[in-house]
């Protein structure tokens, strides 16, 4: 079965740094999301991605933040500036037409 | 108000009972709804959309109510492998997905 892929799984990163979180969706998937998850908090949507723009975000989802698909396979997440409350769990997912979000096992960032 | 609220239980069972969560909305223009299981420390992954005439899979069965804007999961005959966290999900108009806290569910042999 297709699967979305995350890289790394762990990334650890001194505060002030920019750090990029990288996803590949499934291959014919068209929409493209992040998602963070603070340890022992819920899931929260960060921003949508769709037609290579931004279709949704959020309030977390700041000038801090950006997203990318340079290649039309990766979908990056930057955090420009990263603060310590930046620690957590990032998923990535992706939904082809008419179906569900399919989640990457997702980047555990630990800001230091 | 939170856009899903649920409530966080602990639910602790034994293996074979019924159990049932619930799940609220507030945005009466909400669109898609699903629910989600998370293991700890893993990606949530799909149990099941939920569909307005309610749907059933396997042991799983689904519940919308638009009216009152409430969502219900029923598991019968619960097995020790279906203790995790059950996430609620719905979307909006947009693309746009909001995760209800999660019911943790614990299943004792």
């Amino acid at each position: 079965e297709p699967e979305v892929t995350q890289t790394p799984s762990h990334q650890v990163t001194q505060m002030g740094q920019e750090v990029i979180l990288r996803c590949v969706p499934i291959s014919n998937h068209l929409y493209f999301y992040w998602y963070r998850q603070i340890l022992g908090q819920k899931v929260e949507f960060l921003v949508s991605f769709y037609n290579n723009e931004i279709s949704e975000k959020s309030e977390i989802f700041d000038d801090q933040f950006s997203v990318e698909r340079p290649d039309g396979s990766n979908f990056t997440l930057k955090i420009r500036s990263t603060k310590l409350e930046d620690s957590a769990m990032y998923f990535c997912a992706s939904e082809g037409a008419g179906q569900p979000q399919h989640f990457g096992d997702g980047t555990r960032l630990s800001i230091l | 108000r939170k856009e899903v609220e649920q409530d966080p239980g602990p639910f602790n069972v034994p293996e074979g009972a019924t159990v049932a969560f619930n799940c609220t909305y507030s945005n009466s223009a909400s669109q898609s709804f699903f629910w989600y299981r998370q293991d700890c420390r893993k990606e949530p992954k799909l149990l099941m959309s939920v569909y307005s005439s309610g749907n059933e899979d396997g042991r799983f069965t689904a519940q919308l109510n638009r009216a009152s804007q409430y969502i219900s999961l029923l598991i019968r005959d619960s097995k020790l492998s279906d203790s995790a966290t059950y996430l609620c999900v719905v979307s909006n108009t947009g693309n746009q997905f909001y995760f209800g806290t999660g019911t943790s569910l614990t299943v004792i042999p």
